[in-house]
C-alpha cells in the first residue's frame, strides 16, 4: 500500500465539524482511499472509502482533491463517541488480498 | 447480524508456552485476516485465509501460524511465546475474493495476550 501522512492528533469541540486531513502524494490511479477508526479497547471500524468523487454516508463525508494527492474526512458534528484514532489507508485495485497497512493515524480528541 | 467474534478476549501465558486464538467471521464472509497491534509497532498484518487457503503472509516468524476451517472460522497459533508477543490480536473478515481496493473489512474486538 502507498504511504499516507496524517497529523498525530487533533482536537475538536463537541457538536462542531471536524476535518481530518490525509496526504497521499504517491497515490496511483487505481488506489482507493479508505478511512477506518479505532475506538478505545475496540478493533478498527470502517468509516468510508472513495476513488475519485466525494462520498457521503451516515457516518461521515470524504472529500478527495482533484489531483487525488490528498483527502479529508469530515465529521459533520463531532460527538464524544467520535473520539478515536482515525487511519487513512490506500488500497490498490490489484491489492492481493486483505492486507491493510496502517500508519500512525490521527488521534481525535473531542471536548465537551 | 452478528459481528466478528474473537475468543478468548483476554489471556495470560508464560514464556515458552503456546496459544491458540479463534475468530468467527460474519456469516457469508469467506476471507479472514489477522493483525497484531502493539504500542510500539502499531497494527501489523499477520496473514489472510480465504477458502481454507493462506493467501498472504506478513513479515512474522514461523512461530505464528493459522488455519481456516470449511465454515470460514479461523484460528491462529503462536508457539514458544516470547515477551514481545504480548499484544492485541485482531481478526477481520470480508466477502468475496477481496481482489479489489474497494473491499471493506469488519474487525473483531480482539484478543489481548499478555506473556509473562
Amino acid at each position: 500500500d502507498a504511504k499516507t501522512t496524517q497529523p498525530n492528533s487533533m482536537e475538536s469541540n463537541e457538536e462542531e465539524p471536524v476535518h481530518l486531513p490525509c496526504n497521499h502524494s504517491t497515490i496511483s490511479g487505481t488506489d482507493y482511499i479508505h478511512w477506518y477508526r479505532q475506538l478505545p479497547s475496540q478493533g478498527p471500524e470502517y468509516v468510508i472509502h472513495g476513488l475519485t468523487s466525494n462520498v457521503n454516508n451516515r457516518m461521515a463525508s470524504l472529500a478527495i482533491a482533484e489531483d487525488r494527492k490528498s483527502s479529508t474526512l469530515i465529521l459533520h458534528r463531532a460527538t464524544l463517541r467520535d473520539a478515536a484514532v482515525y487511519y487513512c489507508i490506500l488500497r490498490d485495485h490489484n491489492n492481493a488480498g486483505n492486507m491493510l497497512t496502517f500508519g500512525g493515524g490521527t488521534r481525535l480528541m473531542v471536548k465537551p | 447480524k452478528a459481528g466478528v467474534t474473537q475468543t478468548p478476549r483476554y489471556l495470560i501465558k508464560t514464556r515458552g508456552q503456546q496459544v491458540t486464538l479463534s475468530c468467527s467471521p460474519i456469516s457469508g464472509h469467506r476471507s479472514v485476516s489477522w493483525y497484531q497491534q502493539t504500542p510500539g509497532q502499531g497494527l501489523q498484518f499477520l496473514f489472510e485465509y480465504f477458502s481454507e487457503t493462506q493467501r498472504n503472509k506478513g513479515n512474522f516468524p514461523g512461530r505464528f501460524s493459522g488455519r481456516q476451517f470449511s465454515n470460514s472460522r479461523s484460528e491462529m497459533n503462536v508457539s514458544t511465546l516470547e515477551l514481545g508477543d504480548s499484544a492485541l490480536y485482531l481478526c477481520a473478515s470480508s466477502t468475496g475474493a477481496a481482489l479489489s481496493g474497494a473491499n471493506v473489512l469488519t474487525f473483531g474486538a480482539g484478543s489481548r495476550l499478555t506473556v509473562l
